[in-house]
C-alpha cells in the first residue's frame, strides 16, 4: 500500500533563515505531488503541484519554491523565511496516470517563524 | 474566483446525535467534490462525489451532491467522540486542483 512521509513534524526558524521541507511517497510510481499551506482556521491553499520529475507548477506568488529531484520526492524550500511563512504545510499525492483521483495527505509540518 | 462556503463553522453535539454538515460552492468547470476529515494532522479522504442525487455511504457517514443547487451535505449518524474533527469539503475545478473550504469543526461530547 502507499504511504507518504513528511518531515520534520515541527520546525521553529528565525526570520531570514533558509527552509527545506521534504516529502516522500512509497508504494506508487509517477504520482502527482502537491504542497499545501493551511493557516489557522482556514482551508488548505495549494502552493505547488508536480506531475513528474522537474515539472513544477506554482499556484500563488510567494517566497517559497518547490523541486522534485526524484519521482517520489518533493521538496519545499525558501532562501529567506518571512514571518508570513508561518503555518501548517501539507504534502499530498494522487495517482499520476488518472485524472480526478483523491489526494492523500502526509501528517504535515508545523512551521513557526520567530 | 472559485468559492467554497462550509456551514456551520463549528458544532458541538453529544454522543448519539445526528449531524448534517453543509458545503456550498461556486466553481468554474466543476468536476467532482471531495470530503475530508482532519483530526490533528493529515486530512483523511472520506468521499468523492461526481453525480447529483447518488448517496455515498460508509458506515455512519453519508454524503450527497446537488449539482443544480451547487451544494453537498455530509451526514453523520449516531455520533461518537472519535468523530470530533474538522470536516473539509473540496470541489474540483480541474484534473488536479482542489479548492478547499475552511471546514466545520465538529466536537462530540461524551
Amino acid at each position: 500500500s502507499q504511504t507518504i512521509h513528511q518531515w520534520p513534524a515541527t520546525l521553529v526558524q528565525p526570520v531570514g533563515s533558509p527552509l527545506s521541507l521534504e516529502c516522500t511517497v512509497e508504494g506508487t510510481s509517477n504520482p502527482n505531488l502537491y504542497w499545501y499551506r493551511q493557516a489557522a482556521g482556514r482551508g488548505l491553499q495549494l502552493l505547488f503541484y508536480s506531475v513528474g520529475i522537474g515539472q513544477i507548477s506554482s499556484e500563488v506568488p510567494q517566497n517559497l519554491s518547490a523541486s522534485r529531484p526524484q519521482d517520489r520526492q518533493f521538496i519545499l524550500s525558501s532562501k529567506k523565511l518571512l514571518l508570513s511563512d508561518s503555518g501548517f504545510y501539507l504534502c499530498a499525492w494522487s495517482v499520476g496516470s488518472q485524472n480526478d483521483q483523491p489526494q492523500h495527505f502526509g501528517d504535515g509540518t508545523r512551521l513557526s517563524i520567530l | 474566483e472559485d468559492k467554497v462556503v462550509q456551514s456551520p463553522l463549528s458544532l458541538v453535539v453529544h454522543e448519539g446525535d445526528t449531524v448534517t454538515l453543509n458545503c456550498s460552492y461556486e466553481v468554474t468547470n466543476f468536476r467532482s467534490l471531495l470530503w475530508y476529515k482532519q483530526e490533528k494532522k493529515a486530512p483523511t479522504f472520506l468521499f468523492m462525489l461526481t453525480s447529483s442525487g447518488i448517496e455515498k455511504k460508509s458506515g455512519r457517514l453519508s454524503s450527497i451532491l446537488d449539482k443544480k443547487e451547487l451544494f453537498s451535505i455530509l451526514n453523520i449518524t449516531a455520533t461518537q467522540t472519535g468523530d470530533s474533527a474538522v470536516y473539509l469539503c473540496a470541489p474540483r475545478a480541474s484534473a488536479r486542483q482542489l479548492t478547499f473550504g475552511s471546514g466545520t469543526q465538529l466536537t462530540v461530547l461524551p
